[in-house]
């Protein structure tokens, strides 16, 4: 079946230590999100990619950046956690086209802990 | 801008019990409409959408929704209850006139006793 795939699913990271979380889908969408999610909030949009075009929300640290290096997979890179940034991260994925708009597809998300 | 208001933040219901989850929304343009659910520790699943058409939309697992342009609300509704529907809930709308990115509601909690 055709889905949005996240790993790992926990991820333990240190204060301050780099962490690097993956996304990949067989849906092949053109649109790719990261939200983060914190204590079943409202999922909070971080950034997302409209194919190899990233756009970063005004209110997303500089702390928090993001690769796609294909149409397939899109990197989310927290380059030094703090306590703050525990939370679960969604990937989901997107079809944007003329008539639309398709929902938007999530990932079973990876929840980070920061020691 | 665009905005969703969910009112209330828990929904207790008996099983069996007809089920209602409220949510109105704020748009510029013409509104679309989603709801998704959320079971703990995992990701969103989609359950219904509102484009243009009919104003009742049906979903996913029995899952209906109405829209309603004067009340400008999008209210989920299951006329039976099942246990296994207790799970968060969220209503998000996107700027028909806008861009493609979501505006979440706060969500509403539904619990569903035996």
């Amino acid at each position: 079946d055709a889905m949005v795939i996240q790993n790992p699913r926990y991820q333990v990271t240190q204060f301050g230590k780099p962490v690097t979380l993956s996304c990949s889908q067989t849906l092949n969408h053109n649109v790719m999100y990261w939200y983060q999610q914190k204590s079943s909030q409202a999922p909070k949009l971080l950034f997302h990619y409209y194919d190899k075009d990233f756009n970063n929300e005004a209110d997303t640290p500089d702390n928090f950046q993001s690769r796609r290096p294909n149409t397939s997979f899109c990197f989310l890179d927290i380059r030094s956690p703090g306590l703050g940034d525990a939370a679960m991260y969604l990937c989901a994925t997107s079809r944007d086209r003329a008539g639309g708009p398709d929902e938007q597809f999530f990932g079973p998300g990876t929840r980070l802990t920061v020691l | 801008a665009q905005s969703v208001a969910q009112p209330e933040d828990q929904v207790n219901v008996a099983e069996g019990n007809p089920l209602t989850v409220k949510c109105t929304y704020s748009v510029s343009g013409n509104p679309y409409l989603f709801w998704y659910v959320q079971y703990p520790n995992r990701g969103l699943q989609f359950l219904l959408k509102y484009i243009t058409g009919d104003n009742l939309v049906k979903g996913s697992y029995g899952f209906e929704a109405e829209f309603n342009k004067s009340q400008t609300s999008f209210h989920l509704k299951k006329p039976s209850a099942l246990v296994s529907d207790s799970a968060l809930y969220f209503c998000a709308v996107r700027d028909g006139g806008g861009d493609y990115k979501l505006s979440f509601g706060a969500g509403t909690t539904v619990t569903v006793r035996a």
